[in-house]
């Protein structure tokens, strides 16, 4: 079966550190891989999306970057981060466009 | 832009009564829509999901509807229970690969 790590579950970093978010799938091949934000009470926003190695699609200018090293890696990057940058982050799989969507357990990140 | 909303914020039902939660998209291109369930501090848990070609599908307690005439989805829960306590939030799928969220609905189990 299927599984999404997302690591860590929480982080406390401070303004200007810089940022690195791991995501990896195991049981499939070729997914699409997905970034959300969450803020607080809020619902989910789309920061990155992929489906290839390599390929990475921006959806809101910011402060982040994305990039897909392997197959079933993705990770979120930031070189200096901003206290807007405290958030949710959550990643998902898909298997293909309107294929089912699965989500990670998140990261909580706080910048002080 | 296109976008995914809810209709009531919050929803308060008694155990055991039948929740219904609302959700309403603007992309007449949508075709394939996602219900998550997601308990506090965690990631989203994938419900129940629906294709355009559809208005109904029936999971273990839960039934989704789409109306694409006028463009709404519902979730219903039947026989509520206390675990069912959570946010729950409707998502969709226009031109892209990615799931657009609505903002959520907290629905309250009380005893």
């Amino acid at each position: 079966s299927q599984t999404i790590h997302q690591w860590p579950a929480t982080l406390v970093q401070p303004v200007g550190s810089p940022l690195s978010l791991e995501c990896t799938v195991e049981g499939t091949s070729n997914p699409n891989l997905y970034w959300y934000r969450q803020a607080a009470g809020r619902g989910l926003q789309l920061l990155f999306y992929s489906v290839g190695i390599g390929q990475i699609s921006s959806e809101v200018p910011q402060n982040l970057s994305a990039s897909r090293p392997q197959d079933r890696q993705f990770i979120l990057s930031s070189k200096k981060l901003l206290l807007s940058d405290s958030g949710f982050y959550l990643c998902a799989w898909s298997a293909d466009r309107g294929r089912g969507y699965t989500f990670g357990s998140g990261t909580r990140l706080t910048v002080v | 832009g296109e976008s995914v909303g809810l209709h009531l914020p919050t929803l308060s039902v008694q155990e055991g009564d039948n929740s219904i939660i609302n959700c309403a998209y603007s992309n007449s291109a949508s075709d394939y829509f996602i219900w998550y369930k997601q308990e506090s501090g965690k990631g989203p848990q994938f419900i129940i999901d629906i294709r355009s070609n559809m208005d109904k599908r029936q999971g273990q307690r839960v039934t989704v509807l789409l109306n694409k005439t006028v463009k709404h989805l519902s979730l219903q829960i039947a026989a509520t229970q206390p675990g069912d306590s959570a946010v729950y939030f409707c998502a969709e799928i226009g031109s892209g690969y990615a799931l657009n969220f609505g903002k959520g609905t907290s629905l309250l189990v009380t005893p």
